[in-house]
Parts: C-alpha cells; sequence; structure tokens
C-alpha cells in the first residue's frame, strides 16, 4: 500500500463550482503538507504549503489538514479554465524526502 | 527570474551510453532533488542533496548518480543507461528543504 493515496479523478467541473482534491495518507510523522498544480509538460508549481494541521487559505484556494484523520483537502473556489491542470499532494516528515499522491487532474468547463 | 533550469528539455540515447542532464538554480538554495514521473507510478524521489557535497538515496537511486560541488548545480549522471530509466525527470529546489519545491520544466529521456 501506497504512503499517499490521491483520488484519482479525472475530475470534469462546470465554470464556478468548488472542486475538492483530497489525499489520505498513512505515516504518522507527516507534518509538512503541500499542493502543487501541474500543467500539461510543465513543472509542478507549488500552490500551497501547510504545517500540520489546520486550514490556510489563499484567494481562491484553501488547504485543509487533519492530522487525526490522516486526510488533507485543497478547495477551489469559483473555478476556471485556467484552474485545469493536474494536482498533486504532497507530504514529508522533515527537510529531506517529500511522497507524492500519483495526482487528480482536473478539466474545467467554460 | 528565479528559477530551476534543466538541459537538454529532450534526450533521447541508446543502452549504456552514459548521458548527464543538468540542473542549475540561481536562488541560493540549499536543498537541491531530483524526481523521475511515470504514469501510475507518480513523482518518485531519486537523490537528494541537503546542500554542497551532501547527498542522499531517495526512493529509486539504482542505476544513478548525482554530485553536488557547488550550491547551485546537481547534476543527475546515468553511467549505463538503459530502457526502464526512459522517464520524465525533473529538477527540484528549496531553501531549505522544509518548505515546497521550486521545479524544473523537465527532462523527457528515451532510452532505446
Amino acid at each position: 500500500q501506497k504512503e499517499v493515496e490521491q483520488d484519482p479523478g479525472p475530475l470534469s467541473v462546470p465554470e464556478g463550482a468548488i472542486v475538492s482534491l483530497n489525499c489520505t495518507y498513512s505515516n504518522s510523522a507527516f507534518q509538512y503538507f503541500m499542493w502543487y498544480r501541474q500543467y500539461s509538460r510543465k513543472g509542478p508549481e507549488l500552490l500551497m504549503y501547510t504545517y500540520s494541521s489546520g486550514n490556510k487559505e489563499d484567494g481562491r484556494f484553501t488547504a485543509q489538514v487533519d492530522k487525526s484523520s490522516k486526510y488533507i483537502s485543497l478547495f477551489i473556489r469559483d473555478s476556471q479554465p485556467s484552474d485545469s491542470a493536474t494536482y498533486l499532494c504532497a507530504m514529508k516528515a522533515g527537510a529531506g524526502k517529500s511522497t507524492f499522491g500519483d495526482g487528480t487532474t482536473l478539466t474545467v468547463k467554460p | 527570474e528565479a528559477q530551476v533550469t534543466q538541459n537538454p528539455r529532450y534526450l533521447i540515447t541508446v543502452t549504456g551510453k552514459k548521458l548527464t542532464v543538468t540542473c542549475s538554480q540561481n536562488m541560493n538554495h540549499e536543498y537541491m532533488s531530483w524526481y523521475r514521473q511515470d504514469p501510475g507510478l507518480g513523482l518518485r524521489q531519486i537523490y537528494y542533496s541537503m546542500n554542497v557535497e551532501v547527498t542522499d538515496k531517495g526512493d529509486v537511486p539504482e542505476g544513478y548518480k548525482v554530485s553536488r560541488k557547488e550550491k547551485r548545480n546537481f547534476p543527475l549522471i546515468l553511467e549505463s543507461p538503459s530502457p526502464n530509466q526512459t522517464s520524465l525527470y525533473f529538477c527540484a529546489s528549496s531553501l531549505t528543504g522544509y518548505y515546497g519545491y521550486t521545479f524544473g520544466s523537465g527532462t523527457r529521456l528515451t532510452v532505446v
């Protein structure tokens, strides 16, 4: 079993919808949680970074971490066609190795 | 512009012919790492470096070498490439290793 499991998708939503992307993990040592966005033929781009449990908001994006349930989420409000990409969750226990989910591909239709 | 630069972007080579993929960052980051990305397997870490002359294995180090002689550069070396190393490779850097990464644009390698 993988350390990080990500909802596989693909996900297709209409423009303006609220999108929920989710990952679960098994390693209780993970303390640092990240979400990346990857457009086709590009490298991943850091969207959100969270330490430990709680919520973090940045514009239309909200990251949630529930360490007791080993569950993290990324919410996108008022989704736009430009949000169409693959979203990767990533986690780490400390400096050094990051473990990534396999990614969820999102399409936002105009 | 702050960035991670990888070269080449595309490379086709033959089995056994040594190759090097270069990676350079201009952000004075201490931490650098190499990943490969394969369909169904996601991003897997090959090697990482916490600072100059300090490197360590990731999840899939077999068949790869790295060196960190300067802070800005972290080349990936395939001494004897094999077809199972055909993949999309990313270099990434981070200020200290605790924070998220800045990724390069990727190198698509095909070994025939």
